[in-house]
């Protein structure tokens, strides 16, 4: 059975940093890309990065471009969303999801909340 | 960007009604090469993360009730239910994966009439 379990969230201050981590199991990891998905509270789906199968291809949405740092452990079948200079419009539950052949995400995990707040 | 705009933004249908639900790209995400849409549908529940429903506009994830089929090509896409059950109230997504930066309508928010 395929299982994402995200972790790390928390509260953080504006201008502090997070790790949040997803943990992937009963799928061979390294053959997925993988993606991060997050909702700010009673908004929609914002996609945030994604993630080649080896990470050597990153893509991020433009308003956490230098401020993130999508990662994987291949061998620890592990994500990783490095989260630096956060902002309050950063407060969401972040999502790790697999990406299916082509792009759409098929297994997600429960989610991990951030809330950026002084 | 590729912008996704779906309609309506909230839509109230009686038991065993049809439903549907439209999402239109401000770009075509038909792929020439293979002639394969990348849009796909996903349902989410209150409390919940995203299910995915349909991919490839009209390719039903296994395990999904046949009542839910996606269809469209090109800009124009819906999602129609074609028999609406208790258990279907949720609010459902869009999503473009045309390119590596993908982006979701805004939500529809489906409820019983």
């Amino acid at each position: 059975e395929v299982q994402l379990v995200e972790s790390g969230g928390g509260v953080v201050q504006p201008g502090g940093s997070l790790r949040l981590s997803c943990a992937a199991s009963g799928f061979i990891f390294s053959n997925y890309w993988m993606t991060w998905v997050r909702q700010a509270p009673g908004k929609g789906l914002e996609w945030v990065a994604t993630l080649k199968r080896d990470g050597s291809e990153k893509y991020y949405v433009d308003s956490v471009k230098g401020r993130f740092t999508i990662s994987r452990d291949n061998a620890k079948t592990a994500m990783y969303l490095q989260m630096n200079s956060l902002r309050a419009e950063d407060t969401a539950v972040y999502y790790c999801a697999r990406v299916g052949n082509g792009g759409h995400a098929g297994y997600w995990g429960q989610g991990t909340l951030v809330t950026v707040s002084s | 960007d590729i912008v996704m705009t779906q309609s309506p933004d909230s839509l109230a249908v009686s038991l065993g009604e049809r439903a549907t639900i439209n999402c239109k790209s401000s770009q075509s995400v038909l792929y020439s090469s293979n002639n394969k849409n990348y849009l796909a549908w996903y349902q989410q529940k209150p409390g919940q993360p995203p299910k995915l429903l349909i991919y490839w506009a009209s390719t039903r994830e296994s395990g999904v009730p046949d009542r839910f089929s996606g269809s469209g090509s090109g800009t124009d896409f819906t999602l129609t239910i074609s028999s609406l059950q208790a258990e279907d109230v949720a609010v459902y997504y869009c999503q473009q994966y045309y390119n590596n930066t993908p982006t979701f309508g805004q939500g529809t928010k489906l409820e019983i009439k």
